[in-house]
């Protein structure tokens, strides 16, 4: 089955210092990997995506993620952490198994970022 | 604001009352996903539907659940005989038929079932 994980349910870090927010995944074929910011009583707010091509991939406000094939993951990372990065983080891969390919996507369980000023 | 809308944003209800939850999603966007998310999880998916067809659904969504969009426009999902485990974040979504295009979440309508 495909899945991602998101091994730490909390990150903490200081303002102005760099972050990082895991995700390993675990696909059959090509894996399609997103990322997802979510503050408190709202939806999903899409931050970037890796489908092919470099493994660094920039996103919105700032933020980027590395794609590493050998070790299966796509963490999230920041140069310098804003107070109002303080959210709640989601892996997510598509589902490509269903020969329908209906474009769904598979989330981790979260990532709380903390960052204190 | 042309993202997609979730109406209504909270709703309360006793155990055994229906609900219906209504999704306008992108105008252009002809893929339409609902989701749950409960506290400290991940959205889980419910159903897709492409323009008017639902094409997929989850063993999550039980027979007490039922989704349409009848116009291949907007979306109801509506639960009846509402149980306390009911109560989550229900989640719309809409995409591009392109499969890598992201999917745009509306706000959610938070249900709970007291």
């Amino acid at each position: 089955a495909q899945s991602v994980a998101q091994p730490e349910d909390q990150v903490n870090v200081a303002e102005g210092n760099p972050l990082t927010v895991k995700c390993t995944y675990s696909v059959s074929g090509n894996p399609y990997l997103f990322w997802y910011v979510q503050y408190p009583n709202r939806g999903l707010q899409f931050l970037l995506k890796y489908i092919t091509g470099d493994n660094l991939v920039k996103g919105s406000y700032g933020f980027e993620a590395e794609f590493n094939k050998s070790q299966t993951s796509f963490h999230l990372k920041k140069p310098s952490a804003l107070v109002s990065d303080s959210a709640l983080y989601f892996c997510a891969v598509r589902d490509m198994l269903r020969s329908s390919n209906t474009g769904k996507l598979i989330f981790g369980q979260g990532t709380t970022l903390q960052v204190k000023p | 604001d042309t993202g997609v809308s979730q109406d209504p944003r909270h709703k309360i209800t006793k155990r055994g009352q229906n609900v219906t939850f209504r999704c306008d999603p992108i105008s252009e966007h002809n893929r339409l996903y609902w989701y749950r998310q409960t506290l400290g999880q991940g959205p889980e998916f419910l159903t897709y539907f492409q323009n008017e067809a639902q094409l997929e659904k989850s063993r999550l969504l039980s027979d007490r659940f039922s989704a349409e969009r009848p116009k291949g426009s907007f979306s109801t999902l509506e639960i009846q005989r509402t149980e306390q485990g009911d109560s989550a974040m229900y989640l719309c979504a809409s995409s591009l038929e392109n499969s890598l295009s992201p999917l745009h979440f509306g706000n959610g309508t938070r249900l709970t079932v007291t």
